[in-house]
Protein backbone atom coordinates (compact mmCIF):
# COMPACT_ATOMS: atom_id res chain seq x y z
CA UNK A 1 0.00 0.00 0.00
CA UNK A 2 1.11 3.79 -0.01
CA UNK A 3 3.49 4.56 2.67
CA UNK A 4 5.12 8.22 3.65
CA UNK A 5 8.13 8.61 5.68
CA UNK A 6 9.38 11.25 7.29
CA UNK A 7 12.08 11.87 9.92
CA UNK A 8 11.04 11.51 13.55
CA UNK A 9 12.82 14.45 15.11
CA UNK A 10 14.62 17.86 13.97
CA UNK A 11 16.83 20.37 16.07
CA UNK A 12 17.64 23.68 14.95
CA UNK A 13 18.59 27.27 16.46
CA UNK A 14 16.64 29.92 16.61
CA UNK A 15 16.90 31.85 13.32
CA UNK A 16 18.52 29.01 11.49
CA UNK A 17 16.66 27.33 8.51
CA UNK A 18 14.47 23.95 9.26
CA UNK A 19 14.47 21.64 6.52
CA UNK A 20 11.94 18.69 6.86
CA UNK A 21 11.66 15.60 4.50
CA UNK A 22 9.26 13.52 3.14
CA UNK A 23 9.62 10.36 0.88
CA UNK A 24 6.16 8.95 -0.63
CA UNK A 25 5.47 5.57 -2.53
CA UNK A 26 2.47 6.59 -4.51
CA UNK A 27 3.18 7.49 -8.06
CA UNK A 28 -0.34 8.72 -8.68
CA UNK A 29 -0.32 11.17 -5.51
CA UNK A 30 -2.09 14.54 -7.05
CA UNK A 31 -1.60 17.10 -4.21
CA UNK A 32 1.00 16.91 -1.47
CA UNK A 33 0.49 18.82 1.92
CA UNK A 34 2.63 19.80 4.97
CA UNK A 35 0.38 20.48 8.15
CA UNK A 36 1.58 21.14 11.73
CA UNK A 37 0.03 19.99 14.88
CA UNK A 38 0.93 21.86 18.27
CA UNK A 39 0.42 19.71 21.40
CA UNK A 40 -3.15 19.14 21.82
CA UNK A 41 -4.46 20.30 18.94
CA UNK A 42 -5.89 19.70 15.69
CA UNK A 43 -3.67 20.03 12.37
CA UNK A 44 -3.19 22.78 10.74
CA UNK A 45 -3.03 23.28 6.87
CA UNK A 46 0.18 24.90 6.36
CA UNK A 47 0.81 24.82 2.36
CA UNK A 48 0.40 22.30 -0.60
CA UNK A 49 1.51 21.83 -3.59
CA UNK A 50 0.71 20.02 -6.75
CA UNK A 51 2.36 17.25 -8.17
CA UNK A 52 3.33 18.91 -11.49
CA UNK A 53 4.92 21.61 -9.60
CA UNK A 54 8.61 21.76 -8.53
CA UNK A 55 8.26 24.52 -5.95
CA UNK A 56 6.08 27.00 -4.32
CA UNK A 57 7.38 29.22 -1.68
CA UNK A 58 4.93 31.32 0.95
CA UNK A 59 6.27 33.49 2.83
CA UNK A 60 8.70 31.55 4.99
CA UNK A 61 7.59 28.22 3.82
CA UNK A 62 9.31 26.58 0.59
CA UNK A 63 8.14 23.58 -1.16
CA UNK A 64 10.18 21.41 -2.64
CA UNK A 65 9.02 18.30 -4.67
CA UNK A 66 10.82 16.31 -6.91
CA UNK A 67 8.82 13.29 -8.22
CA UNK A 68 11.19 11.83 -9.74
CA UNK A 69 12.32 10.85 -6.88
CA UNK A 70 9.14 11.42 -4.96
CA UNK A 71 10.57 13.53 -2.27
CA UNK A 72 9.31 16.36 -0.50
CA UNK A 73 10.81 18.48 1.77
CA UNK A 74 9.31 22.43 3.91
CA UNK A 75 12.02 24.64 4.35
CA UNK A 76 11.21 27.40 6.84
CA UNK A 77 13.19 29.78 6.78
CA UNK A 78 13.95 32.16 10.00
CA UNK A 79 12.77 29.65 12.51
CA UNK A 80 11.19 31.01 15.76
CA UNK A 81 10.25 29.43 19.09
CA UNK A 82 6.61 29.08 17.49
CA UNK A 83 7.46 27.17 14.85
CA UNK A 84 8.41 24.45 17.83
CA UNK A 85 5.36 21.29 16.50
CA UNK A 86 4.83 18.32 15.16
CA UNK A 87 5.13 18.79 10.99
CA UNK A 88 2.92 15.97 9.12
CA UNK A 89 3.45 15.49 5.40
CA UNK A 90 0.91 13.65 3.33
CA UNK A 91 -0.46 12.74 -0.17
CA UNK A 92 -3.49 12.69 -1.75
CA UNK A 93 -4.73 10.29 -4.79
CA UNK A 94 -7.29 8.79 -6.48
CA UNK A 95 -8.92 6.10 -4.36
CA UNK A 96 -11.44 3.60 -4.85
CA UNK A 97 -14.79 4.64 -5.83
CA UNK A 98 -13.72 7.90 -6.80
CA UNK A 99 -12.52 9.03 -3.37
CA UNK A 100 -9.47 10.74 -2.86
CA UNK A 101 -7.97 10.09 0.82
CA UNK A 102 -4.87 11.78 2.57
CA UNK A 103 -2.05 9.09 4.13
CA UNK A 104 0.01 10.73 6.39
CA UNK A 105 3.70 10.32 7.51
CA UNK A 106 4.45 9.44 10.92
CA UNK A 107 5.30 13.38 11.90
CA UNK A 108 8.56 15.18 12.36
CA UNK A 109 8.87 17.38 15.91
CA UNK A 110 10.69 20.08 15.45
CA UNK A 111 12.41 21.77 18.34
CA UNK A 112 13.86 25.03 18.02
CA UNK A 113 16.42 25.94 20.54
CA UNK A 114 16.03 29.77 21.99
CA UNK B 1 -11.70 31.20 6.40
CA UNK B 2 -12.29 27.22 6.30
CA UNK B 3 -12.95 26.60 9.89
CA UNK B 4 -13.95 23.75 11.60
CA UNK B 5 -15.00 23.57 14.86
CA UNK B 6 -15.25 20.13 16.78
CA UNK B 7 -16.87 19.83 20.27
CA UNK B 8 -16.17 18.54 22.67
CA UNK B 9 -12.10 19.43 23.10
CA UNK B 10 -12.30 16.97 25.71
CA UNK B 11 -14.15 14.05 27.32
CA UNK B 12 -14.08 12.07 30.49
CA UNK B 13 -16.78 9.09 31.09
CA UNK B 14 -17.20 5.60 31.82
CA UNK B 15 -16.60 2.54 30.44
CA UNK B 16 -20.26 1.43 28.80
CA UNK B 17 -21.22 5.27 27.96
CA UNK B 18 -22.03 6.37 24.38
CA UNK B 19 -20.04 9.70 23.48
CA UNK B 20 -20.98 11.76 20.54
CA UNK B 21 -18.22 14.40 19.02
CA UNK B 22 -19.88 17.38 16.48
CA UNK B 23 -17.38 18.58 13.54
CA UNK B 24 -18.99 21.78 12.06
CA UNK B 25 -17.32 23.67 8.87
CA UNK B 26 -18.33 27.30 10.27
CA UNK B 27 -17.44 29.09 7.03
CA UNK B 28 -18.03 26.78 4.05
CA UNK B 29 -19.93 23.64 3.33
CA UNK B 30 -18.29 20.76 3.05
CA UNK B 31 -19.37 18.11 0.55
CA UNK B 32 -16.87 15.54 2.02
CA UNK B 33 -16.04 14.76 6.39
CA UNK B 34 -13.39 12.63 7.64
CA UNK B 35 -12.22 10.95 10.85
CA UNK B 36 -9.55 10.23 12.17
CA UNK B 37 -7.78 8.63 15.29
CA UNK B 38 -4.66 9.52 16.78
CA UNK B 39 -2.94 7.35 19.32
CA UNK B 40 0.24 9.13 21.01
CA UNK B 41 2.77 9.75 19.22
CA UNK B 42 1.95 8.11 16.14
CA UNK B 43 0.22 9.23 12.79
CA UNK B 44 -3.34 9.84 11.93
CA UNK B 45 -5.46 6.88 11.04
CA UNK B 46 -8.08 7.11 8.80
CA UNK B 47 -11.47 6.40 10.48
CA UNK B 48 -14.16 6.60 7.91
CA UNK B 49 -15.29 9.29 4.86
CA UNK B 50 -18.42 10.91 4.88
CA UNK B 51 -20.33 12.15 2.72
CA UNK B 52 -23.51 14.75 3.06
CA UNK B 53 -26.73 12.75 2.78
CA UNK B 54 -25.66 9.45 2.45
CA UNK B 55 -23.77 6.68 4.61
CA UNK B 56 -19.87 6.73 5.64
CA UNK B 57 -17.11 4.76 4.28
CA UNK B 58 -15.65 3.05 6.78
CA UNK B 59 -12.01 1.86 6.42
CA UNK B 60 -11.35 -2.20 6.87
CA UNK B 61 -10.89 -2.43 10.27
CA UNK B 62 -12.73 0.04 12.26
CA UNK B 63 -16.80 -0.69 13.11
CA UNK B 64 -19.66 0.92 11.96
CA UNK B 65 -21.74 -0.26 14.77
CA UNK B 66 -19.29 1.24 17.29
CA UNK B 67 -18.46 4.49 15.57
CA UNK B 68 -21.20 6.12 13.97
CA UNK B 69 -21.03 8.84 11.87
CA UNK B 70 -23.87 11.05 10.96
CA UNK B 71 -23.88 13.98 8.26
CA UNK B 72 -26.67 15.28 8.01
CA UNK B 73 -26.36 18.43 6.56
CA UNK B 74 -23.32 20.52 4.61
CA UNK B 75 -21.94 21.88 7.71
CA UNK B 76 -22.60 19.24 10.38
CA UNK B 77 -20.91 15.79 10.59
CA UNK B 78 -21.23 13.80 14.05
CA UNK B 79 -19.42 10.66 15.49
CA UNK B 80 -20.96 8.70 18.05
CA UNK B 81 -18.80 6.00 19.83
CA UNK B 82 -21.19 4.07 21.19
CA UNK B 83 -20.90 1.77 24.21
CA UNK B 84 -17.05 3.32 24.63
CA UNK B 85 -14.19 0.63 26.37
CA UNK B 86 -11.05 1.95 27.83
CA UNK B 87 -9.34 0.88 24.49
CA UNK B 88 -11.12 3.56 22.72
CA UNK B 89 -9.41 5.91 24.76
CA UNK B 90 -7.71 8.44 22.04
CA UNK B 91 -7.48 11.57 20.15
CA UNK B 92 -10.36 12.01 17.56
CA UNK B 93 -9.65 14.49 14.46
CA UNK B 94 -11.92 15.51 11.93
CA UNK B 95 -11.82 17.25 9.03
CA UNK B 96 -14.42 18.94 6.21
CA UNK B 97 -13.40 19.49 2.54
CA UNK B 98 -15.68 21.62 -0.08
CA UNK B 99 -14.99 19.06 -2.78
CA UNK B 100 -14.48 15.05 -2.57
CA UNK B 101 -10.97 15.56 -0.97
CA UNK B 102 -8.79 15.42 -4.49
CA UNK B 103 -8.72 19.44 -5.38
CA UNK B 104 -9.42 20.43 -2.22
CA UNK B 105 -7.21 20.34 0.90
CA UNK B 106 -8.95 18.75 4.26
CA UNK B 107 -9.09 21.46 7.26
CA UNK B 108 -9.16 20.44 10.58
CA UNK B 109 -10.86 20.49 13.79
CA UNK B 110 -8.80 21.36 16.62
CA UNK B 111 -9.51 17.31 17.90
CA UNK B 112 -11.95 15.72 20.84
CA UNK B 113 -9.73 13.80 23.64
CA UNK B 114 -11.46 10.75 24.47
CA UNK B 115 -10.95 9.15 27.94
CA UNK B 116 -12.41 6.16 28.71
CA UNK B 117 -12.28 5.19 32.68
Amino acid sequence: GEDVEQSLFLSVREGDSSVINCTYTDSSSTYLYWYKQEPGAGLQLLTYIFSNMDMKQDQRLTVLLNKKDKHLSLRIADTQTGDSAIYFCAETALKGAGSYQLTFGKGTKLSVIP
Amino acid sequence: GAVVSQHPSRVICKSGTSVKIECRSLDFQATTMFWYRQFPKQSLMLMATSNEGSKATYEQGVEKDKFLINHASLTLSTLTVTSAHPEDSSFYICSASLGRGGYQPQHFGDGTRLSIL
